[in-house]
Parts: structure tokens; sequence; C-alpha cells
């Protein structure tokens, strides 16, 4: 069974652009969760889209967002970026969601020049 | 409010040695679920365990084993005879919620990197 894919693996923008952030869940799963990842903050939730329906969001301001496909795959989408947004953006998919198991994607590191 | 609380930051070890990674909970719900997960250096999370408020068994898996505590909010995890491969940042996690519901956030610890050495 594959696992978790995230594309692109790396990317690196500058201050005020945009960026959108692609993940494919594991087959069969309609849960896909987002994850900001940084040296300070550590894990942070971002939101949970099931069965293309945000579930919930994290304490995130509003120039984050996403959405879920009809095939479960989901993209995110930062506007304006901020030097402060540089991270590792990790999706996890499950079966039910976040609150059981999760698999984990490799990630996609922004770096924001 | 929620909180994780890992209070190692960095553990180091020497191969076979025991070692247990501590982590202690804050909530005001009586159903949350704890979980920990394993974040070796290739980046990618790997899922190790999942405990609901209801279950206090502790639960062991093979050299793995969890001390689930409500009476002190804490989940600790255990690592017998540590094995090279067992470094990583290890993470512990809080997820108030239900079975079937969609509130409720995921809060993860600062992580607990653990260095066994050969």
């Amino acid at each position: 069974k594959a696992g978790v894919t995230q594309t692109p693996r790396y990317l690196i923008k500058t201050r005020g652009q945009q960026v959108t952030l692609s993940c494919s869940p594991i087959s069969g799963h309609r849960s896909v969760s987002w994850y900001q990842q940084t040296p300070g903050q550590g894990l942070q939730f971002l939101f949970e889209y099931f069965s293309e329906t945000q579930r919930n969001k994290g304490n995130f301001p509003g120039r984050f967002s996403g959405r879920q496909f009809s095939n479960s795959r989901s993209e995110m989408n930062v506007s304006t970026l901020e030097l402060g947004d540089s991270a590792l953006y990790l999706c996890a998919s499950s079966l039910y969601g976040r609150f059981y198991e999760q698999y984990f994607g490799p990630g996609t590191r922004l770096t924001v020049t | 409010a929620q909180k994780v609380t890992q209070a190692q930051t960095e553990i180091s070890v020497v191969e076979k040695e025991d070692v247990t990674l501590d982590c202690v909970y804050e909530t005001r719900d009586t159903t949350y679920y704890l979980f920990w997960y394993k974040q070796p250096p290739s980046g990618e999370l790997v899922f190790l365990i999942r405990r609901n408020s209801f279950d206090e068994q502790n639960e062991i898996s093979g050299r793995y084993s969890w001390n689930f505590q409500k009476s002190t909010s804490s989940f600790n995890f255990t690592i017998t005879a540590s094995q090279v491969v067992d470094s990583a940042v290890y993470f512990c996690a809080l997820s108030e919620g239900y079975y079937g519901g969609s509130q409720g956030n995921l809060i993860f610890g600062k992580g607990t990197k653990l260095s066994v050495k050969p």
C-alpha cells in the first residue's frame, strides 16, 4: 500500500507570495490533517478535512486555508507569506480522523525569504 | 485548556539501557485520547500508540511499554533494552473529543529527543 505523499518536498518563496502544497493520502483514507512544525512552536494542528468537509481548524490566521477533493487528495494554501511561515508542513491521513491512528507524509519544507 | 508537557528535552543513553520518556497532560474533558508518535531523522512521524481516557490498562508491544495514570495525568513511555534505531524525537499528543465527533484540537508536546549510542 502506498504511503502518504506530499509535493513538493522543498519550496523557497518570497515574502508576500502565496503557496499551495499538495497531499495524497493512503488509498481509502478519507481524513487528511495538516500540521506545521517549527523549532520554536513545535507541532501545531492546522486543520482536518474529512470527505471534502473541513472538520476543525487550529489557531492559525485566515491566510492558511485548505481543501479536499473527491478523491481525498488535499491541498493547503498559504497566502501573503511571512518569514514566520517557514516550517515543515506535514500531512497525515487516517481512516477515521485525527482521533485515530494517523499516517504521516514526509512533509514539505517551506522556506520564506 | 489542553496542554502536554514533555519535560525531558533530550535524553542520551547507551544501547541496551532502559529509558522512560515522560508525558504529563492537562485537560478538562473526561473523554480524550493520548498518543505517542516517533519522528526518526528521516522526518516522517510514525504512530506508536493511541489510548482513550477510559482505558487505563498499561500496554506492552515488544520492547515498548506505556504507563497511563489518570490520577497523575501522565502517559509515560518506556523503551526496554534500547537500540540505536530507537534514536528519534518522540512526541506525546492529546486530543479532546469523542467517537465520531469532529470538535477538539490535537495538541502535541514539544518532543523528547532520544539518542541511543552504541
